[in-house]
């Protein structure tokens, strides 16, 4: 158990719907990343948060947002879904310390 | 733009030998560089890191080497071993925390 927790942890869903993806990071960590991963790519960073507020953003759709709870949590949302939608997504926390500790991941099918 | 390239996504060495995994990357900002272990249905996990004034950093049978000049690094698995199949990610960072990551390489150790 790296301490960052995923939910759920497979997802089917139908094209067009809307999914939400939940992150629970490490105890004290106020940085929340996620990565999304399709087949045979690396991880492409999509958005950061930083103790509730957004810190960066990379190649995420504009279907796609993001927020940091006060509890720390975070939320992925994925809207009009597409087929090239299906992926594994990543949820990764840090510290004040470089280097990541990462969930188990969300596997997202769109069918 | 793909700031950190592993140009192998693939290797197999035999049980025993030296395995020599690649990265360039081409952002001269970074100076932080990590490389990331991943088993099928599991979250990546961090192996090893190299900060940027450093050109060597060695952890049991894993040492990551790093040529600023030539914006390239290497990690070095000795000797393999059958649980070192897996995915690896190099990963690289300036001072804001965010990691940057290549495609992967999937390596496969025979015995």
């Amino acid at each position: 158990d790296s301490g960052v927790t995923q939910t759920p942890k497979h997802l089917i869903t139908a094209t067009g719907q809307r999914v939400t993806l939940r992150c629970s990071p490490r105890s004290g960590d106020l940085s929340v990343y996620w990565y999304q991963q399709s087949l045979d790519q690396g991880l492409q960073f999509l958005i950061q948060y930083y103790n509730g507020e957004e810190r960066a953003k990379g190649n995420i759709l504009e279907r796609f947002s993001a927020q940091q709870f006060p509890d720390l949590h975070s939320e992925l949302n994925l809207s009009s879904l597409e087929l090239g939608d299906s992926a594994l997504y990543f949820c990764a926390s840090s510290g004040t310390t470089f280097g990541y500790t990462f969930g188990s991941g969300t596997r997202l099918t769109v069918v | 733009d793909q700031q950190v390239k592993q140009n192998s996504p693939s290797l197999s060495v035999q049980e025993g030998r030296i395995s020599i995994l690649n990265c360039d990357y081409t952002n001269s900002m970074f100076d932080y560089f990590l490389w990331y272990k991943k088993y099928p249905a599991e979250g990546p996990t961090f192996l090893i890191s190299i900060s940027s004034i450093k050109d060597k950093n060695e952890d049991g049978r894993f040492t990551v080497f790093l040529n600023k000049s030539a914006k390239h690094l290497s990690l070095h698995i000795v000797p393999s071993q059958p649980g070192d199949s897996a995915v690896y990610f190099c990963a690289a960072s300036s001072n804001d925390y965010k990691l940057s990551f290549g495609a992967g390489t999937t390596v496969t150790v025979r015995a």
